[in-house]
């Protein structure tokens, strides 16, 4: 998982398997947003959940957001190789800058 | 897609010096942020500017951090002077609205302060 006290979280999987991640904040947010960044490059964002949605899919992505415990997933299934990637969640403190998690390493092999 | 082009990629400096890095955001876009990352760390929010002015600031941003953007030419940060704890990738981002929009970054452009 992302936020409060947790440490970056590193996860090693097979090309085909699904994975999961979590997040967690803690202030109100508007939306949650999903980045993927790659080795070298700047983040690409990936998905977008509003605070009145509870489930977003786009294509093998699928975002839930429960503001309720004020915690999100993000869950790519059949991964590929190319999915090799940190994965952070951010989120905009009612309307402000984006702030992002501490990430979750993806490491999937061919 | 859109893109946020950083230049330099990379620079390296003495401490003590004077470093400004050049950031064009999309084309249209009004909302410009600068953030920190520190090799295999999070990325840390430094700088919000919109309309010609600093909208949010981090404790990150310090005295010796200034942004701007003059009529049609880049959104800079300029660091004077510079410390060895600068040393990190700086990315430069834009967004059309604020922070529940999606935010484009640029790839970067890695400060080695020496």
């Amino acid at each position: 998982s992302q936020w409060g006290e947790e440490n970056l979280q590193a996860l090693s999987i097979q090309e085909g398997e699904d994975v999961t991640m979590n997040c967690s904040y803690k202030t109100y947010t508007t939306v949650v947003q999903w980045y993927r960044q790659k080795s070298g490059k700047g983040p690409a964002q990936l998905i977008l959940i509003r605070s009145n949605e509870r489930e977003k899919r786009s294509g093998r992505l699928r975002a839930t957001l429960d503001t309720s415990s004020q915690s999100s997933s993000l869950s790519i299934t059949g991964t590929l190789a190319t999915d090799t990637a940190v994965y952070f969640c951010a989120t905009d403190q009612g309307g402000r800058a984006l702030i992002f998690g501490t990430g979750t390493t993806v490491s999937v092999s061919p | 897609g859109p893109k946020v082009l950083q230049i330099p990629s990379h620079q390296i400096i003495d401490m003590g010096q004077m470093v400004t890095l050049n950031c064009d955001p999309v084309s249209n876009h009004l909302y410009f942020y600068w953030y920190k990352q520190i090799l295999g760390q999070q990325m840390e929010f430094l700088v919000n500017f919109y309309n010609g002015k600093v909208m949010e600031k981090s404790k990150l941003f310090k005295d010796q951090f200034s942004v701007e953007r003059p009529d049609g030419s880049y959104f800079t940060l300029k660091i004077q002077p510079t410390a060895l704890e600068d040393s990190a990738v700086y990315f430069c981002a834009s967004s059309s609205d604020r922070g529940n929009t999606e935010v484009f970054f640029g790839k970067g452009t890695r400060l080695t302060v020496v």
